[in-house]
């Protein structure tokens, strides 16, 4: 099975700051990685796929690039709504895994 | 727009069968652009995909469950269910019911969630 690395585990930002977040597969899984975005209590919710294609609604302030086995989700300027926990998730190959998140709270 | 919602009991004993259902409200399970998928986050951790079903009833697991679990669609109901054998401590979790989209060139995404259920193993 391909392990989904993810850093960092955690991280404080403020409101306005660029936050990247890096995702790192065991193999080459090509663009083949979506990253979403979990809230307490509620369901994730799909941010980004393909490596870099933004899903319908989600705001232009998310970015996400990398191919092969790394990969970064950038919020270009943080947002209260955006403090919440992120998985990436590879899609190359059975099973889907994803990394074990990343915590973003408030500085 | 499309909205999917699981049911099912939230105890269940430890030997015994987890069974789930997610009702699909909104759109078709019938399509062909989609897997429907179901996924678990036990309390505190991270995301585990359990497996998926096509609407033609081909379905995929997760090796590491495969032997307990067991996938079915009902397109009449537009419906899809879970059930999960043998259940432990380890499987209490949030369950999650999710659309697996197939944007094309093999690239897809769980694009619509549930809103999840918590399911207890415990005597």
């Amino acid at each position: 099975d391909i392990q989904m690395t993810q850093s960092p585990s955690s991280l404080s930002a403020s409101v306005g700051d660029r936050v990247t977040i890096t995702c790192r597969a065991s193999q080459s899984i090509s663009s083949y990685l979506n990253w979403y975005q979990q809230k307490p209590g509620k369901a994730p919710k799909l941010l980004i796929y393909a490596a870099s294609s933004l899903q319908s609604g989600v705001p232009s302030r998310f970015s996400g690039s990398g191919s092969g086995t790394d990969f970064t989700l950038t919020i270009s300027s943080l947002q209260p709504e955006d403090f919440a926990t992120y998985y990436c998730q590879q899609s190359y190959s059975t099973p889907p895994c994803f990394g074990p998140g990343t915590k973003v709270d408030i500085k | 727009q499309v909205q999917l919602q699981e049911s099912g009991p939230g105890l269940v004993k430890p030997s015994e069968t987890l069974s789930l259902t997610c009702t699909v409200s909104g759109g078709s399970v019938s399509s062909g652009s989609y897997y429907w998928s179901w996924i678990r986050q036990p309390p505190g951790k991270g995301l585990e995909w359990i497996g998926y079903i096509y609407y033609s009833g081909s379905t995929n697991y997760n090796p590491s469950l495969k032997s307990r679990v067991t996938i079915s669609v009902d397109t009449s109901k537009n419906q899809f269910s879970l059930k999960l054998s043998s259940v432990t401590a380890a499987d209490t979790a949030v369950y999650y019911c999710a659309r697996d989209r197939i944007y094309g060139d093999s690239i897809d995404a769980f694009d619509i969630w549930g809103q999840g259920t918590m399911v207890t193993v415990s005597s």
